[in-house]
């Protein structure tokens, strides 16, 4: 069975503050995908990474950093000097097997000014 | 523009009164899928399409059909609706196989009394 678990329901910081979020999944396929998207307030889904079970480079982009780990079945995602506008559920991802897509519950991040 | 449209955004229904939702894309994406999204539970498959005329069923296919005669729509039935299906849907495609990130459409809003 797939599973993606996000353990971390709520996180509230300071702005400027660096946040963690975390991400576990389970699965017995070799090849799998997995991904992070964000959703603001406004409600609209937006994709931010994807990571492919071959590619272990962790990946940067400006504020946003992703560490995947096989060894721990982890994909983290890291926001670094947070701000206001990083306010959102941001979901973690798994597909394997097919095009079965698996969702985490989201952690709900609220960056206070 | 690229875009993944749903029809309607908000709908209230009564219990067992059949009501379809229309999801299109215009990216020529070759898969396309239906999630619910629920407090507490993420986003949750309900079907998924390969193609035109291929279907399989997602994580909570109970209560819905789907269709996909034209590659370009994917629409979500639900022949009679109750109220355990009052959620938040998203329509979403997602192009190359080897990518499956997904594009999704703004969101159908349904409420089942």
């Amino acid at each position: 069975a797939q599973k993606v678990t996000q353990a971390q329901t709520e996180i509230s910081v300071v702005e400027k503050e660096d946040v963690t979020l975390d991400c576990v999944y389970e699965t017995r396929d070799t090849t799998y995908y997995l991904f992070w998207y964000k959703q603001p307030p406004s409600g609209e889904l937006v994709f931010l990474i994807r990571r492919n079970s071959f590619d272990e480079q962790n990946e940067i982009s400006g504020r946003y950093s992703w560490n995947f780990q096989k060894s721990t079945s982890s994909f983290n995602f890291t926001i670094t000097a947070s701000q206001v506008v990083d306010s959102a559920v941001y979901f973690c991802a798994l597909s394997a097997g097919g095009f079965k897509t698996i969702f985490g519950a989201g952690t709900r991040l609220f960056v206070k000014a | 523009e690229a875009q993944v449209t749903q029809n309607p955004r908000y709908l209230i229904t009564v219990t067992g009164k059949k009501l379809t939702v229309t999801c299109s894309q215009n990216m020529n994406h070759e898969y396309m899928s239906w999630y619910r999204q629920d407090p507490g539970l993420g986003l949750r498959q309900i079907y998924y399409s390969m193609n035109v005329e291929v279907t399989d069923k997602g994580d909570v296919p109970e209560g819905y059909k789907v269709s996909r005669k034209e590659k370009r729509n994917f629409p979500l039935i639900l022949e009679s609706p109750s109220p355990n299906q009052t959620s938040l849907y998203f329509c979403a495609s997602s192009g190359r196989a080897g990518r499956r990130e997904q594009f999704f459409g703004p969101g159908t809003r349904l409420t089942v009394l």
